[in-house]
């Protein structure tokens, strides 16, 4: 699968700050996904998307499906110790059930 | 529930040596897949198997091979390890191949080629 853009790598941020990611591609995806992975665990799964323009919270997180089907990206409101991790996006094209992924950006909240 | 287990979760081998990595799910899902997971690179695609009897390659299969033993069960082999195959390993599976299938993931395989 075609490798995404994600960024940025990583982020240091502060217990209650907001905080966004993003993800870009050169080709057009008709879903997007939103990965989070927790220390020596798989990743698991927090928002996906659909169809264009679409905006779906979870919680704290909002994500949003870009207009031109080439991004998208990841909100986090209220940062908290526990959303440290590595966050991936991930996208499948029309014609193709298998994902793509980002190389992901790790989080880090400090206290 | 136990999803997707896979098995060993640690592993050590000496450049040469063979083994396989066990995948199972429990969820009665149709698609499998196996992915490589190393620092700043994201998941890359091995092997995947679209449903019982079918397996393709993906992005890196070079070194690998896979066996859909079942609905349930889908392995990966390293017939002689290379230290560039060090890296985590997941197991995927989704449902079906239509949108919405999102994909669960196993806890990982550490593997270390020494």
């Amino acid at each position: 699968g075609q490798q995404l853009n994600q960024s940025p790598q990583s982020m240091f941020i502060q217990e209650g700050e907001d905080v966004s990611m993003n993800c870009t591609s050169s080709s057009i995806f008709n879903t997007w996904l939103w990965y989070k992975q927790d220390p020596g665990e798989g990743p698991v799964l927090l928002i996906a998307l659909y169809k264009a323009g679409e905006l779906t919270s979870n919680g704290r997180l909002t994500a949003q499906f870009g207009i031109t089907r080439k991004d998208s990206f990841l909100n986090i409101s209220a940062s908290i110790p526990s959303d440290v991790g590595i966050y991936f996006c991930a996208g499948r094209r029309s014609n193709d059930y298998k994902l793509s992924f980002g190389a992901g950006t790790t989080v880090t909240v400090r206290a | 529930n136990a999803g997707v287990t896979q098995t060993p979760k640690f592993q050590v081998l000496k450049t040469g040596q063979s083994m396989t990595l066990q995948c199972a799910q429990d969820m009665n899902h149709n698609s499998m897949y196996w992915y490589r997971q190393d620092p700043g690179m994201g998941l890359r695609l091995i092997y995947y198997s679209a449903s019982e009897g079918t397996t393709d390659k993906g992005e890196v299969p070079n070194g690998y091979n896979v066996s859909r033993l079942n609905k349930r069960e889908f392995s990966l082999r390293l017939e002689s390890a290379a230290p560039s195959q060090t890296s985590v390993y997941f197991c995927a599976s989704t449902p079906n191949r239509r949108q919405g299938s999102e994909a669960f993931f196993g806890q990982g395989t550490r593997l270390t080629v020494v």
